[in-house]
């Protein structure tokens, strides 16, 4: 069965940097395109990033452009996410997803909170 | 940016009886490639979001026939034919028609 795994997430100072990754199962990870999402506490969802299935093609919120970076390893089924300089507002729970038409599974999210 | 807008924003719901959710987009969601790209997610207490529906009323395998989906353009709804306790949660529709993809604000389907 499909499984998304996030980690990396922790408590980190403004202006640092944390990479999440996502690693990936049960399905053909190089085939399919992937993304980032996040939910700010008690807030509602919103997407991040994604990337191609292929690592050609990257997209990015306005939030974080310049500051957020998505890339894939398909060797390793892996997805990741380097966020620099952050900032108190990107304090949420980072979820991983699979894309089909929409994103068909999520994983459980890892929580990044950022803090003096 | 697309801007995606439900309606309501709470749903009080007599088990058994049906709700219903309305999304409303600012552009058509319709592709170049002919599919709406308009998904409703189900976000459970304390759980991540969870597919429902995909590309306006393809029930995503494993869901409920009590949940359907309908709607063109710019208009979407989806319905719960009968709800239960275990539908309480929070629903989302989302585009994906054009980055970046966005959500509605959530409604919140509660039982009275």
């Amino acid at each position: 069965q499909v499984e998304l795994v996030e980690s990396g997430g922790g408590v980190v100072q403004p202006g640092r940097s944390l990479r999440l990754s996502c690693a990936a199962s049960g399905f053909c990870f190089r085939c399919y395109g992937m993304h980032w999402l996040r939910q700010a506490p008690g807030k509602g969802l919103e997407w991040v990033a994604g990337i191609s299935y292929d690592a050609r093609n990257e997209h990015y919120a306005d939030s974080v452009k310049g500051r957020f970076s998505v890339s894939r390893d398909n060797s390793r089924n892996t997805l990741f996410l380097q966020m620099n300089s952050l900032r108190p507002e990107d304090t949420a729970v980072y979820y991983c997803a699979k894309q089909r038409h929409g994103l068909d599974f999520w994983g459980q999210g890892t929580l990044v909170t950022v803090s003096s | 940016d697309i801007v995606m807008t439900q309606t309501p924003i709470s749903s009080p719901v007599t088990l058994g009886q049906p709700a219903s959710i309305s999304c409303r987009s600012s552009q058509s969601l319709v592709h170049s490639d002919g599919n709406t790209y308009l998904s409703w997610l189900q976000q459970r207490p304390g759980q991540p979001p969870r597919l429902l529906i995909d590309r306006v009323s393809d029930r995503f395998s494993g869901v409920p026939d009590r949940f359907s989906g309908s709607g063109a353009g710019t208009d979407f709804t989806l319905k719960i034919s009968n709800v239960e306790a275990e539908d309480v949660g929070i629903y989302y529709c989302m585009q994906a028609r054009d980055f970046p993809w966005t959500f509605g604000q959530g409604t919140t389907v509660e039982i009275k």
